[in-house]
């Protein structure tokens, strides 16, 4: 089957630190890998995301490249932020968007 | 952005009774709706799709009479947890998609978390 495994929090950093979130996934066929990030109080938001082995997403100075031969899409940013404290959730799907397979989410707590 | 809100945030309720929880979209047309559910420290897990105007397409293990969902209008798509127990305690996320063509994003509201008494 499909699945997403993600390193457990949280993550403790401080500011201008650099940042990594793994993410692993075992999938059937060839998915799109995606982060998404959750604020507090609010819904996912799609962060990047990747279609095809070797494309590297990037948004807000995170990025994350799609290895097919370690099937991985790990998330790195080189300066973290206090405002980039939040729960980050890696996903991946096989038709598009329409059904997202999660993995547990890691929570980021970023301290000035 | 596109923006979905869902309502209550949270709600208690005794065991037995019957909770709805409202997904709106806010400025957008949702043909297709999503409802999760999560546990502490688990993936989201897909419960259901459900396309405006027909019936919801529930994942596997989900109980269609237990988690009634409706998509009545391209704004609005409501879960009712029918006959609550504790085990039902989660925390439920929708999301929206504004188009049934395959590779639209979804939008997801901030959750509404039940705690079954």
């Amino acid at each position: 089957g499909n699945s997403v495994t993600q390193m457990e929090g949280p993550v403790t950093l401080s500011e201008e630190a650099f940042l990594t979130i793994n993410c692993t996934y075992t999938a059937t066929g060839y998915p799109s890998l995606f982060w998404y990030v959750q604020y507090p109080g609010e819904g996912l938001q799609l962060l990047l995301k990747a279609t095809k082995a070797d494309d590297k997403g990037s948004n807000k100075g995170f990025e994350a490249t799609y290895r097919k031969e370690t099937t991985s899409f790990h998330l790195e940013k080189g300066s973290v932020q206090v405002s980039d404290s939040a729960v980050y959730f890696c996903a991946l799907s096989i038709t598009g968007f329409q059904k997202l397979v999660f993995g547990t989410g890691t929570r980021l707590l970023v301290s000035p | 952005g596109a923006v979905v809100s869902q309502h209550p945030s949270w709600v208690i309720c005794k065991s037995g009774t019957s909770v709805k929880i409202e997904c709106r979209s806010l400025d957008f047309q949702a043909t297709t709706m999503f409802w999760y559910r999560q546990f502490p420290k688990q993936s989201l897990m897909l419960m259901a799709t459900s396309n405006e105007g027909s019936k919801a397409t529930y994942e596997q293990g989900v109980e269609k009479d237990k988690f009634l969902i409706n998509h009545a209008s391209l704004t609005l798509s409501t879960l009712t947890v029918t006959s609550a127990h504790p085990e039902d305690s989660s925390f439920y996320i929708c999301s929206a998609s504004p188009d049934r063509v395959l590779g639209n994003e979804q939008f997801f509201g901030p959750g509404t978390r039940l705690t079954v008494l």
